[in-house]
């Protein structure tokens, strides 16, 4: 067990919607990651919030976006959900710089009909 | 060229064996190299980092970074059935925030 705990579990969600999911980081830890993994497929980074900034940003258009509240928990908002957005959204939690490893979440399952 | 690749397998093994699992990447500024282990439907498990050339042990792993050659490797010694897995490559280049993960490579190991 990491400490990192991410809510919910699995969402259903039809075409369209909107999504919050939320992740809370282990103790000590005031630095957090999301990725996206498909199916199959190795995590891809979203973007990265330090100290309530966003920190960082990977390939993933504005309608993904986030925020990380002071006690260094964070969430993931997406909009307008497509169908690929189907994955496991992963968070991760670390220490910060220059300590830059990486402690993942249980995940949260999205399905998007 | 994808930044970070794995055969992704399957790779088998019978128990007892040492399992060896590759991967390359292709940025040369890159700084910090992990392995995480994932098993099906469940979220990676860190098992190692490593920084510095040359090997990196860890009970029954040892993890071996080439920055010359641009690769590292995780030995996994007296494989367990309970290793099978898909084993994640991610890489950190300095300066960026992400890990760069590769695709994986599933671990059978066989009874």
């Amino acid at each position: 067990e990491t400490g990192v705990t991410q809510s919910p579990t699995h969402l259903i969600k039809t075409r369209g919607q909107q999504v919050t999911l939320r992740c809370s980081s282990q103790s000590g830890h005031n630095t957090v990651s999301w990725y996206q993994q498909a199916l199959g497929q190795g995590p891809q980074f979203i973007f990265q919030y330090y100290r309530e900034e966003e920190n960082g940003r990977g390939n993933f258009p504005p309608r993904f976006s986030g925020l990380q509240f002071p006690n260094y928990s964070s969430e993931l908002n997406v909009n307008a959900l497509e169908l690929d957005d189907s994955a496991l959204y992963l968070c991760a939690s670390s220490l910060g710089p220059p300590d830059d490893t990486q402690y993942f979440g249980p995940g949260t399952r999205l399905t998007v009909l | 060229q994808k930044e970070v690749e794995q055969n992704s397998g399957p790779l088998s093994v019978p128990e007892g064996a040492i399992a060896s699992l590759n991967c390359t990447y292709s940025d040369r500024v890159s700084q910090s190299f992990f392995w995480y282990r994932q098993y099906s439907g469940k979220s990676p498990e860190l098992i190692m980092s490593i920084y510095s050339n040359g090997d990196k042990e860890d009970g029954r792993f040892t993890a071996q970074l080439n920055k010359a050659s641009q690769y590292v490797s995780l030995l996994i010694r007296d494989s367990q059935p309970s290793d099978s897995a898909t084993y994640l490559c991610a890489v950190k280049v300095a300066g960026r925030r992400a890990l760069t993960f590769g695709s994986g490579t599933r671990l059978q190991v066989q009874p």
